[in-house]
């Protein structure tokens, strides 16, 4: 069974600060999501990233995939109160494109 | 924009009671999932559905099973529910195999006392 491991769990921070959130695997994806998920709503997709490598921006949030296509972080720029929430990545496998999840990271923003 | 209507959004069985979860999604989509949310766990899928017809099992299917019903709708049974039911479910769909960008719906908070 493949696993991802975000790391870490559990960030309360305050308005203003930079973050950065893990997600790490010892298998190799064939893409990689990371999602949104707030209370009572099910996860939102934030964006893909597909080549190792890569780096996408969606405004202060920025992804980056390993090059390796093992592992991926989200680092968020001057949080905002608006970006608390749970923080999911989720790999695509190669072979039948089914999504692995991690077990996500819970995100507080504190004004 | 409907997307993926779940019900009901909550209930509470007692141990050995049954029911069913119900999902449709209206964006023609050929796959469905359903996903159990744990605490600290992540995403669990217990059971999907990669096209109209067919069904297999996930990675914690035990207690539970599922019919498509058509190409919309995707239900999840619990025959005799147990107290380690207790959960979130949600049911998901994306667009072909290789879409794997997933739609969820918002969720069933089920307890199981």
């Amino acid at each position: 069974t493949q696993l991802l491991e975000q790391s870490p769990q559990f960030l309360s921070i305050q308005e203003g600060e930079n973050l950065t959130v893990y997600c790490n695997s010892s298998s190799v994806f064939s893409s990689l999501q990371w999602y949104r998920q707030e209370p009572g709503e099910g996860p939102v997709l934030l964006v893909t990233v597909v080549t190792g490598g890569e780096v996408k921006k969606l405004k202060r949030l920025t992804f980056q995939f390993g090059d390796a296509r093992k592992d991926s972080s989200l680092h968020i720029t001057a949080a905002q109160p608006g970006d608390t929430g749970l923080y999911l990545c989720a790999g695509v496998e190669w072979a039948n494109y089914q999504l692995i999840w991690g077990a996500g990271t819970k995100l507080i923003i504190k004004p | 924009n409907a997307g993926v209507t779940q019900t009901p959004k909550f209930q509470v069985l007692k141990t050995g009671q049954s029911m069913t979860l119900q999902c449709a999604q209206d964006m023609n989509h050929n796959s469905m999932y359903w996903y159990r949310q744990d605490p600290g766990m992540g995403l669990r899928l217990i059971y999907y559905s990669a096209s109209e017809g067919t069904t297999d099992k996930g990675e914690v299917p035990n207690g539970y099973n599922v019919s498509r019903l058509n190409k919309r709708e995707f239900s999840l049974r619990l025959e005799s529910a147990a107290p380690s039911q207790t959960s979130v479910y949600f049911c998901a769909s994306s667009g072909a195999r290789s879409d794997t960008e997933a739609f969820f719906g918002q969720g069933t908070r089920l307890t199981v006392v």
